[in-house]
């Protein structure tokens, strides 16, 4: 079965600085899709980034950016420029070519500094 | 753009009550999904629907549970008789299709046992 691991529980960052979200999955599959979601305090899930892993150039958006190594099984986000609506939980996420379930990780409240 | 929507936004039941929530997925999605997360926890997939029928379920997913799409537009997650452990938000998601890998999430349902 596949897992993803996400170990900072807990970042902080100064406002307009840069931060990076780790997370580390496991997999058998080769290709397969990885999301990062993020979760303000309301609960909403709302898709910031995704990363196909046929896909060799790392996915950006605006000033969401990952850093994904396969061989590692490594997809890291980084968010520049941090604003104060950047805080909050955000989940990294699997998704198998053919399965139909997202595989969440515990996920890493993010708290920003003004 | 199409949302998905889910009502309540707020449950509250007495333990031993059923308790029905309800999802209205975007139109042209085929595949539908409920998810649960325990206040503070990670995000767990429950069950996957497609073509009227489950496609996958978790170890969650017990006899406790039933999903159905009974008018062809809301999708229901049925719990026959809370227990205070599924006090959670649920949530409910959709696909377009298998190739589509992304998946739209409502705002939630949060669900209190008491």
């Amino acid at each position: 079965a596949q897992t993803v691991t996400q170990s900072q529980p807990e970042m902080s960052v100064q406002e307009a600085e840069t931060v990076t979200l780790s997370c580390t999955y496991d997999t058998s599959e080769s290709d397969y899709y990885l999301f990062w979601y993020k979760q303000p305090p309301s609960r909403q899930m709302i898709l910031v980034i995704r990363q196909e892993a046929y896909k060799q150039q790392n996915a950006t958006e605006n000033r969401f950016s990952v850093n994904f190594q396969k061989a590692a099984k490594s997809f890291s986000l980084k968010i520049s420029d941090s604003q104060l609506g950047d805080a909050a939980m955000y989940f990294c996420a699997y998704l198998g070519e053919y399965g139909n379930k997202l595989v969440f990780g515990a996920g890493t409240i993010l708290r920003v500094k003004s | 753009e199409p949302e998905v929507t889910q009502t309540p936004s707020h449950q509250v039941t007495q333990m031993g009550q059923e308790v029905i929530l309800r999802c209205v997925p975007i139109s042209n999605h085929l595949y539908f999904y409920w998810y649960r997360q325990i206040l503070g926890q990670k995000v767990e997939f429950l069950v996957s629907f497609y073509n009227n029928e489950i496609s996958e379920k978790s170890e969650i997913f017990d006899d406790q549970f039933s999903v159905e799409r009974p008018d062809g537009s809301n999708f229901t997650l049925k719990i026959r008789s809370t227990k205070l452990e599924d006090s959670a938000m649920y949530f409910c998601a959709a696909q377009r299709g298998r190739g589509e890998n992304e998946q739209f999430f409502g705002p939630g349902t949060r669900l209190t046992v008491l």
